[in-house]
């Protein structure tokens, strides 16, 4: 099944302990991406990627990292999460350009940091 | 830069009764423009998307959406909504730099 997969699905976690969220996908498409969730907010860009080694900042990058080693991966790092990244996180995949291309969404992983 | 506005935060509207969801962008270059639908507990699923040709636009579901650029809106509408339709609807648009803006969602309640 054609699928983009993110573990966890749900963590709590306290202020500044490093964490990493995968995720992965099996269609073998090239763009990437990481949006954050907010109520009232809508979801806003973090950072996505057009292909392996290939990595760009969206709209709000700042406390978050990302590396495509590998094409199905892209794993979303927080060096040291505060409070304030406590939101609704969503990995992203299409073949090419999203613009032309469907995104394809993986289920989301809520993220608590106390 | 980018923006998109979705005028109504929520919506509700009594089983098959038609429905509109409203949406404004602002982009001074050519645009395309999406509408994703969010089911509880669920990732974002598109329900169409306009890339160029005809402003009037069908996507899944029922659902269709009219580019019109004069008013740089794109706005989604249902003629008749099911009580399965209750989700939040998120309108996007992307032009160039591979980013996409989503605007804030629309949540639609659909009543017995």
């Amino acid at each position: 099944e054609a699928q983009v997969t993110q573990n966890p699905r749900y963590l709590i976690t306290v202020t500044g302990k490093k964490l990493t969220v995968t995720c992965s996908q099996n269609m073998n498409h090239e763009y990437m991406s990481w949006y954050r969730q907010d109520p009232g907010l809508g979801l806003r860009q973090i950072y996505y990627s057009m292909n392996v080694e290939v990595t760009d900042k969206g709209d709000v990058p700042e406390g978050y990292k990302v590396s495509r080693k590998e094409k199905r991966n892209f794993p979303l790092i927080l060096e040291s999460p505060s409070p304030n990244q406590t939101s609704l996180y969503f990995c992203a995949s299409s073949w090419t350009d999203p613009r032309a291309d469907t995104q394809y969404f993986g289920p989301g992983t809520r993220l608590t940091v106390l | 830069a980018q923006s998109v506005t979705q005028l109504d935060s929520q919506v509700p509207v009594f089983e098959e009764a038609p429905v509109e969801l409203r949406c404004n962008y602002s982009s001074s270059v050519s645009v395309y423009l999406f509408w994703y639908v969010q089911y509880p507990n669920q990732g974002l699923q598109l329900l169409l998307k306009y890339l160029s040709g005809s402003t009037l636009v069908k996507g899944i579901n029922g659902f269709e959406a009219e580019f019109n650029k004069s008013q740089t809106s794109f706005h989604l509408r249902k003629p008749s909504v099911h009580i399965s339709d209750t989700a939040e609807y998120f309108c996007a648009v992307s032009t160039g730099g591979f980013k996409t803006i989503f605007g804030a969602g629309t949540r639609l309640f659909v009543k017995a």
